[in-house]
């Protein structure tokens, strides 16, 4: 079935420090897929998007380019944070087995210190 | 309202009891999912409705919980004969239509003792 896959947290990273977190894809159509950011006590909110191969993504700084080739999605910044620190989700939607139903990841932690 | 409301937002319930969760999509959004989330796990799919469709139910963990959505708005998370391992924040979304950017509320932490 439909899955997706991130890097183990947490991620401990200085202020202005460069940010990448893994993100890799199980699907048998072609997803959407999308990154999620959630503040503690609060719902996952959408960070960005992306629709469909080469697309890239971006809001607030952060990056993420759809790689069909490689079934990866990872997210990016160039310089984190302090309040950057929060709990990172990658998700697909739209593949044939997961219909529309959005699959998320396991999440991974950032932690950014002054 | 503004965003998507779910009530209550705390609950706690005796094991063995019936609980009910409510969750109010924004208007006009015709797909509604319900995650579960562990303490400081990920999100567990647990169903998801889009308009008239039969809702996908591939993500219930067994046969004491069901949901429904009643007009293609308001929905209902029940839990039957609650078990510890029941407890968890339940999320739910909402989003225009399938494939778009969906909306979480604030969850619902429920606790059974």
């Amino acid at each position: 079935g439909d899955s997706v896959t991130q890097m183990e947290g947490p991620v401990t990273l200085s202020e202005e420090a460069f940010l990448t977190i893994n993100c890799t894809y199980t699907a048998t159509g072609y997803p959407s897929l999308f990154w999620y950011v959630q503040y503690p006590g609060e719902g996952p909110q959408l960070l960005l998007k992306a629709t469909k191969a080469d697309d890239k993504g971006s809001n607030k700084g952060f990056e993420a380019t759809y790689r069909k080739e490689t079934t990866s999605f990872h997210l990016e910044k160039g310089s984190v944070q302090v309040s950057d620190s929060a709990v990172y989700f990658c998700a697909l939607s739209g593949a044939v087995d997961s219909s529309y139903k959005l699959i998320f990841g396991s999440g991974t932690r950032l932690l950014v210190r002054p | 309202g503004a965003g998507v409301s779910q009530s209550p937002s705390n609950k706690v319930t005796e094991k063995g009891k019936d609980v009910e969760l409510r969750c109010d999509p924004i208007s006009g959004h015709t797909a509604l999912y319900w995650y579960r989330q562990s303490l400081g796990q990920g999100l567990e799919f647990l169903i998801y409705f889009q308009g008239n469709s039969a809702p996908d139910k591939s993500g219930l963990p067994s046969d004491r919980f069901s949901a429904e959505r009643t007009g293609g708005s308001v929905s209902t998370l029940t839990i039957q004969r609650t078990q510890q391992e029941d407890s968890a924040v339940y999320l739910c979304a909402s989003s225009f239509t399938e494939n778009t950017e969906a909306f979480f509320g604030q969850g619902t932490r429920l606790t059974v003792v």
